[in-house]
């Protein structure tokens, strides 16, 4: 069976940087694509970003555009997600989710089961 | 950039139909997605490509979508879908995947 299973929580202070992975397991991971959201407490659901399994290319969301870097390593098939000068308000639960292989579709058929992010002085 | 539009809350008695709408300018011509999230845990896709449902999500969920909304709709509400749902499409013109707000679905 499809599984996303994602790194641990983080506690980091104002300015630091965090990298969350998340390991596919049961499907060719370089077949797909791996899309990244968070949800800030309370919030809905905002999405980061896309890679493509397949040749890296990426897609950043505007709001994250030169802070955020997502890579995967299909030797491990793992995906990760990195986000730099991290505020406050970038306190989270970051999920990863199996995505289309290419730019031009979106579905998340499966999701890890998220990694909270607290960013607090 | 695109906006999708969906109400905060709809409350629904249990064996009652629950609908929730999720508005967008030419909606019609994109594939829209559902998710539930339940308190605590991950979104689950429940509904995708506007009407089809994934392996293990029961008949009485189904999807729609005509004009400028897409509405999803659950039959014989129970206890259980209790739930935030959220909307989902893909925004060709940006290349940006775009979320609705999400709807809380209280079960009275």
């Amino acid at each position: 069976q499809v599984q996303l299973v994602q790194s641990g929580a983080e506690v980091k202070k104002p300015g630091a940087s965090v990298k969350v992975s998340c390991k596919a397991s049961g499907y060719t991971f370089a077949n797909y694509g791996v899309s990244w959201v968070r949800q800030a407490p309370g919030q809905g659901l905002e999405w980061m970003g896309w890679i493509s399994a397949y040749n890296g290319h990426t897609k950043y969301a505007q709001k994250f555009q030169g802070r955020v870097t997502m890579t995967t390593d299909t030797s491990t098939s793992t995906a990760y997600m990195e986000l730099r000068s991290l505020r406050s308000d970038d306190t989270a639960v970051y999920y990863c989710a199996r995505d289309c292989s290419s730019i031009s579709c979106s579905l998340f058929e499966y999701w890890g089961q998220g990694t909270l992010v607290t960013v607090s002085s | 950039s695109y906006v999708l539009t969906q109400p905060p809350s709809v409350s629904v008695a249990p064996g009652q139909t629950a609908r929730i709408s999720c508005g967008g300018n030419n909606l019609g011509g994109k594939s829209v997605h559902w998710y539930r999230q339940k308190s605590g845990q991950a979104p689950v896709l429940v509904i995708y490509d506007d009407i089809d449902r994934p392996s293990g999500i029961p008949e009485r969920i189904s999807g729609s979508s005509s004009g400028q909304t897409a509405t999803l709709t659950i039959s014989r509400v129970e206890a259980g879908d209790e739930a935030d749902y959220y909307c989902h499409v893909w925004d060709s013109s940006s290349d940006h995947v775009v979320f609705g707000g999400g709807t809380k679905l209280t079960v009275l």
